[in-house]
């Protein structure tokens, strides 16, 4: 079985401009979260969706923001971006986001901010 | 509201000792409480969990953690290191019913000599 896979791998962009990053879940899973992770703040998360509908949302500005479609593929977009926002960001799929179904995590997308 | 302190940023070991690394937690709810691993350019790894079953949770190559009610601890350890086991490793706690929220410890880098 494919695990989660997340593209692109690396990501150079300036401030201002905005990135989308994709992540495609393990088959048939149906929750897929989002993570932020930096030196400075560890690993934080962003949100989760589950069958197209934002279920949980961490604590991060508007200009985060994500998607999934109907195949559970999701993507993430970061508009107007800033320095701040570089970063490794983990996608992780499950099949229900229960406690006991367990999350598997991407390589994750490396961002850097210019 | 969930938190997790790991109270080592950093722990060496000799390969063959006993790998110790402590995670204390807070939570207003009944939580579960993970361990994963992150090795250098790979994505998170889960090595064992704890969902309300049983107190001591045995997980993948070896290691095992202990749930400490009193103490508020979940402390992760293996009886003998191997230099494989060198990595980041990372306390989370959610509240229990969800696994797709996840908030994590700082992590702890073990390494491992020879």
């Amino acid at each position: 079985k494919a695990g989660v896979t997340q593209t692109p791998r690396y990501l150079i962009k300036t401030r201002g401009q905005q990135v989308t990053l994709s992540c495609s879940p393990i088959s048939g899973h149906r929750s897929v979260s989002w993570y932020q992770q930096t030196p400075g703040q560890g690993l934080q998360f962003l949100f989760e969706y589950f069958s197209e509908t934002q279920r949980n949302k961490g604590n991060f500005p508007g200009r985060f923001s994500g998607r999934q479609f109907s195949n559970s593929r999701s993507e993430m977009n970061v508009s107007t971006l800033e320095l701040g926002d570089s970063a490794l960001y983990l996608c992780a799929s499950s099949l229900t986001g229960v406690s006991y179904n367990e999350q598997f995590f991407g390589p994750g997308t490396r961002l850097t901010v210019l | 509201a969930q938190s997790v302190t790991q109270l080592d940023s950093h722990v060496s070991v000799s390969e063959g000792t006993p790998v110790l690394l402590r995670c204390n937690y807070s939570s207003s709810y009944s939580p579960s409480l993970f361990w994963y691993v992150q090795h250098p350019n790979k994505g998170l790894q889960l090595l064992l969990k704890y969902t309300s079953a049983a107190t001591l949770v045995k997980g993948i190559n070896g290691f095992e953690a202990e749930f400490k009610k009193s103490e508020t601890s979940f402390h992760l350890t293996k009886p003998s290191a191997h230099m494989s086991d060198a990595a980041e490793y990372f306390c989370v706690v959610t509240p229990t019913g969800t696994a797709s929220k996840l908030t994590f410890g700082t992590g702890t880098r073990l390494q491992v000599t020879l």
